[in-house]
């Protein structure tokens, strides 16, 4: 069974970082682009950024770009997110996302999804 | 960017009823070398996280109920829920892959009875 773990959420100032992780499992992890995809509370889904399974392949959506890092530690079948410079806007549920695609170059769509992990900026 | 908008925002349905979402993109999402549609579904409970429900517009995901469907074409896609269940309360986003990154969603509809 696929099943998606994020931990290190949690309540942080504005201008602070945070670590996400993900823990996968059920698949071979090493094989499969993963994903970040996020939701503010009252809005809707925002992808956030994509890893591809060689780990340099890296992209990012414009929101977050120069500030949050995604990484991945196939040994530890770990993906994370690390977030710098966190804004009030930045404010959501983070879900890590399995992506699609076993051999696509860029993301497609996601067929597994962590239960999230909340993510407060104060202002 | 493909802007990708929803309607209606929300919908009351009563039980045993149709349910009908609309998604339309801003540029064409069909690749004509394959004949495929870029375009999934996705299904979020209150407390859950989003539920894949159908990709390449109509190919519905293992495990989805066939009340469930997707249909439409180039930038007009249609998800049908043909009787409504309790279950099936949730916000409903569909998403486009043509053109990524950025993979854009729809702003969601919520399906209430």
């Amino acid at each position: 069974e696929v099943q998606l773990v994020e931990s290190g959420g949690g309540l942080v100032p504005a201008g602070g970082s945070l670590r996400l992780s993900c823990a996968a499992s059920g698949f071979p992890f090493r094989s499969y682009g993963m994903n970040w995809v996020r939701r503010a509370p009252g809005k809707g889904l925002e992808w956030v950024s994509y890893i591809h399974p060689n780990g340099i392949s890296i992209y990012y959506a414009d929101s977050v770009k120069g500030r949050f890092i995604i990484s991945r530690d196939d040994p530890k079948d770990s993906l994370y997110l690390q977030m710098n410079s966190l804004r009030a806007e930045d404010t959501a549920f983070y879900y890590c996302a399995r992506d699609s695609s076993l051999s696509g170059p860029r993301p497609t769509f996601f067929d597994y999804w962590g239960q999230g992990i909340l993510v407060t900026v104060s202002s | 960017d493909i802007v990708v908008t929803q309607s209606p925002d929300s919908l009351a349905v009563s039980l045993g009823e149709r349910a009908t979402i609309n998604c339309k993109s801003s540029q064409s999402v069909f690749y004509s070398s394959n004949n495929k549609n870029y375009l999934a579904w996705y299904q979020q409970k209150p407390g859950q996280p989003p539920k894949l429900l159908i990709y390449w517009a109509s190919t519905r995901e293992s495990g989805v109920p066939d009340r469930f469907s997707g249909s439409g074409s180039g930038t007009d896609f249609t998800l049908t829920i043909s009787s409504l269940q309790a279950e099936d309360v949730a916000v409903y986003y569909c998403q486009q892959f043509y053109i990524t990154p950025p993979l854009t969603f729809g702003g969601g509809t919520k399906v209430e009875i």
